[in-house]
């Protein structure tokens, strides 16, 4: 595809479940980063991966919250024994280079709501 | 830690009509970008315009444009001649330049509605 794109587009599940979430990024994109954006507020950095290391992984914000990068495409998020707390959109962005100034790309999120 | 506020929850603009969307930042780097997004219902984040802050003249890309001040530390949005499809959220955000730390910083963002 032509974009960044995440699945599922919205996910529903019960507190203390454990929940996947997937980003492609653009094809030949090396930095990719996720975000969260709760309710009403901007958007937080969670982690941030060059190829499928992550040098910067400061935004996480538990140790429920787990992040890979495999081939140097696809990202998976993991959330463990989800909160209601968690309930948000988390977008991913991917970037053709990391430290020149490169637009981020953004895929259109995946809404998670724990019940 | 760099923070960024925006200080309009919610802005309304009449089609055709001029806008501002302001944006204040705290920084202790002296090198970094600022950026605004545009959030549609659709949530996907498009950039709308840059601008490095090591450049002193104001980006601009068609109608919108930007006043950027960085001894004040602001960097508002103005949106010329709107048009209905530009409303949405439209967040500020800030990057350092410094190696390994790109990561964006967004202010709460401000929703935009244009009535024709």
């Amino acid at each position: 595809g032509a974009g960044v794109s995440q699945s599922p587009s919205n996910k529903v599940t019960e507190k203390g479940k454990d929940v996947e979430l997937r980003c492609d990024p653009i094809s030949g994109h090396t930095a990719l980063y996720w975000y969260r954006q709760s309710l009403g507020q901007g958007l937080e950095f969670l982690i941030y991966f060059q190829g499928n290391s992550a040098p910067d992984k400061s935004g996480l914000p538990s140790d429920r919250f787990s992040a890979e990068r495999t081939g140097g495409s696809v990202s998976t998020l993991t959330i463990q024994r989800t909160q209601q707390e968690d309930s948000a959109v988390y977008l991913c962005a991917s970037s053709l280079v990391e430290r020149i100034l490169v637009e981020q790309y953004f895929g259109p999120g995946t809404r998670l709501t724990v019940t | 830690a760099q923070t960024v506020t925006q200080s309009q929850p919610e802005m309304s603009v009449q089609e055709a009509e001029t806008v501002t969307l302001s944006c204040t930042y705290d920084t202790s780097e002296s090198d970094y970008y600022l950026f605004w997004y545009k959030q549609p219902p659709s949530r996907q984040m498009i950039l709308v315009i840059r601008q490095e802050a090591y450049k002193q003249q104001n980006a601009t890309e068609n109608r919108f444009s930007v006043n950027f001040q960085k001894a004040a530390k602001s960097f508002s949005l103005k949106i010329s001649d709107s048009q209905l499809g530009d409303a949405a959220m439209y967040f500020c955000a800030y990057r350092s330049a410094i190696y390994n730390t790109d990561k964006l910083i967004f202010g709460t963002g401000t929703r935009l509605q244009v009535f024709p």
